[in-house]
């Protein structure tokens, strides 16, 4: 069965440092590949996504992830954080077609100080 | 295009009452999908509906909950009786080609 992990329940860094959250996933084939993110009061935004190709992928906002199949890692990454960053970050792993359903991971909470 | 809109965006009950969620998908989308966080757990699935079919129900956590697609359109989702436990956000998500739409979750109090 697929899962996902994201080892960091809570981080916390200053405004203008950089920015990894991790996420490890397990799935038997190719997985599509998300983040989410859903800041307070808001509901869930999709960041980026990967499916196949480039392993670096660009997101809205400044974010991006790379896919690292030898590590069944997809971290997310920014090179400086916004205090609008503060948010819940989720990772997900889909397959490739209708029929399957998404698994999120629990969720990082970014705190971004000051 | 309208994104997934979803109603109410809270509802505050006390135990024993019954609620109704209601999820309008993007136009054209015959999946769709309902999730809930508890208690700022992680986001897990509800059901899956195909048009107004439902394709898989596993997660429904008991039989206190109803979900229904009327002519494959809209969704709705009713609690009865509601339970403390049931308090969290309720997404509701369409889909096409392998990316989810997410509404803004219908945030659900049980007093």
């Amino acid at each position: 069965a697929q899962s996902v992990t994201q080892p960091d329940i809570h981080i916390t860094v200053s405004e203008g440092a950089s920015l990894e959250l991790r996420c490890n996933y397990s799935y038997g084939a190719t997985p599509y590949l998300f983040w989410y993110v859903q800041s307070p009061g808001q509901g869930l935004q999709l960041l980026l996504k990967y499916f196949s190709g480039d392993t670096l992928v660009q997101g809205i906002k400044g974010f991006e992830a790379e896919f690292k199949r030898s590590q069944s890692s997809f971290n997310l990454r920014k090179p400086s954080v916004h205090w609008s960053d503060a948010a819940e970050y989720f990772c997900a792993v889909g397959a490739d077609n209708y029929g399957q359903n998404f698994v999120f991971g629990p969720g990082t909470r970014l705190s971004v100080l000051p | 295009e309208a994104g997934v809109t979803q109603f109410p965006s809270h509802s505050v009950i006390e135990k024993g009452q019954t609620v109704t969620l209601r999820c309008d998908p993007i136009s054209g989308h015959d999946n769709l999908y309902w999730y809930r966080r508890v208690m700022g757990k992680e986001i897990k699935f509800l059901l899956h509906f195909v048009k107004e079919s439902k394709q898989d129900e596993s997660g429904m956590p008991n039989n206190r909950f109803l979900a229904e697609r009327t002519g494959g359109t809209y969704s709705t989702l009713k609690v009865q009786p509601a339970e403390l436990e049931d308090s969290g956000v309720y997404f509701c998500a369409s889909r096409r080609s392998g990316e989810l739409f997410f509404g803004e979750g219908s945030r659900l109090t049980v007093l």
